[in-house]
């Protein structure tokens, strides 16, 4: 079975563009969720979708949104980028909210 | 006080040592524990996960879960240099409803010596 995939992989912006992120879960998988991993902070959460609700919302300003589309692929969007957006982007997918989650690769953004 | 606390290390332990990463979490609620590997560059995967109270075994990998001490630790035995890498703890803690949010400790780096 294949994983879970994320595009595009590296991604270079500079402040004040948008970035749109994609996922793809594990085949069967309904609930994604995404998180910011800086060397600072660590892995936080985004948010989570589950048959094209958002289920749960970390502590992120308005700018970053997401949303899931019925066959469960899922984006992510970042509007007004700034320097402090520039992290891994990573994605998991679990087949509901309450199993074990299995991330993709991530998406590495730069912002300039 | 962090949700999910853990040593940032780094620990060093000698090849064929046992390493022993721990993990405390704030919320009582909390319902399921998961470690997760993370090395430099690459995106976590699952090690184990647990449940309920006490051991569970899965290879040179035992997790161990004291819900009433809200503690919860990694154990590797026959550590091998292969083994170096930073160890994520997370705990979901249930939201509203059925709905979830795993929150991560920033991570134990473990490096096993030759």
């Amino acid at each position: 079975k294949a994983g879970v995939t994320q595009t595009p992989r590296y991604l270079i912006k500079t402040r004040g563009q948008q970035v749109t992120l994609s996922c793809s879960p594990i085949s069967g998988h309904r609930s994604v969720s995404w998180y910011q991993q800086t060397p600072g902070q660590g892995l936080q959460f985004l948010f989570e979708y589950f048959s094209e609700t958002q289920r749960n919302k970390g502590n992120f300003p308005g700018r970053f949104s997401g949303r899931q589309f019925s066959n469960s692929r899922s984006e992510m969007n970042v509007s007004t980028l700034e320097l402090g957006d520039s992290a891994l982007y990573l994605c998991a997918s679990s087949l509901t909210s309450q199993e074990t989650q299995y991330f993709g690769p991530g998406t590495r953004l730069l912002v300039l | 006080q962090k949700e999910v606390e853990q040593n940032s290390g780094p620990l060093s332990v000698p090849e064929g040592a046992i390493a022993s990463l721990n993990c405390t979490y704030s919320d009582r609620g909390s319902q399921s524990f998961f470690w997760y590997r993370q090395y430099s560059g690459k995106s976590p995967e699952l090690i184990m996960f647990i449940y309920s109270n006490g051991d569970k075994e899965d290879g040179r990998f035992t997790a161990q879960l004291n819900k009433a001490s809200q503690y919860v630790s990694l154990l590797i035995r026959d550590s091998q240099p292969s083994d170096s890498a930073t160890y994520l703890c997370a705990v979901n803690m249930v939201g509203t409803g059925t709905a979830s949010k795993l929150t991560f400790g920033t991570g134990t780096r473990l490096q096993v010596t030759l």
